[in-house]
């Protein structure tokens, strides 16, 4: 959707291991998303960027880090993962700020601490 | 404090119109209501949205009632590619200088279309 493409789809670490997500969109969307997904929880943002090297914190922001290098590229790092990190992440983009601008999501990572 | 309320879940037979509502009472006249829905472990689906008149498009209508305070999001010819959790969110419109102009999502209804 919207030329969204997340990698690693599907990653295993250890705790207390850092760990990169990468986002990466074709669409030229100057705003960027990461949430997480647990049960019970449903969608919850982490971070957001609102422009090249402009990124700001979400809801759960404890323990991650963004950074945005390029128009194209969104990435999360978790610094030091830990168990309670384990989820599923999704990236979104929009091109325009407002409310009349959908999010358009990526088919997310799903990352295991153990 | 969720600002909307659905359903948990509903049943649809296939090749019949599905009628998913939801209540939003609270809603802000600069408030969007947006559909989503998610279909098991994909990321979710932008399905449509709308201020305050009814909207289509290829995937579903949205028939927001007058009042603003309920609407109703519409499968047509449900599918059984169709099942899936449907998320209505309400939305503000950013007034701009920054912020996070996200989307919170709730624990929406989990539409199973029944051959």
């Amino acid at each position: 959707d919207a030329g969204i493409t997340q990698s690693p789809r599907h990653k295993v670490t250890e705790t207390g291991t850092p760990v990169t997500l990468r986002c990466h969109q074709t669409e030229n969307h100057r705003y960027m998303y990461w949430y997480r997904q647990d049960p019970g929880h449903g969608l919850r943002l982490i971070h957001y960027s609102y422009g090249v090297k402009d990124t700001d914190k979400g809801e759960v922001s404890d323990g991650y880090s963004v950074s945005r290098s390029k128009t194209e590229d969104f990435l999360l790092t978790l610094e030091s993962a830990t168990s309670s990190q384990t989820s599923v992440y999704f990236c979104a983009t929009t091109g325009r700020q407002g409310g009349n601008s959908p999010l358009h999501f990526g088919n997310g990572t799903r990352l295991t601490v153990t | 404090d969720a600002k909307t309320t659905q359903p948990p879940s509903m049943d649809c037979a296939e090749g019949r119109a599905a009628n998913l509502p939801c209540n939003h009472s609270t809603i802000s006249g600069n408030e969007y209501v947006y559909w989503y829905r998610q279909i098991h472990s994909q990321g979710p689906q932008y399905i449509i949205h709308g201020l305050k008149n009814n909207e289509t498009n290829e995937m579903a209508s949205l028939i927001i009632t007058e009042d603003r305070k309920s609407s109703t999001l519409i499968l047509p010819h449900a599918t059984l590619r169709d099942t899936a959790v449907y998320y209505c969110i309400v939305r503000p419109d950013s007034l701009g200088g920054g912020g996070a102009d996200g989307l919170t999502f709730g624990k929406g209804t989990h539409l199973i279309i029944q051959p």
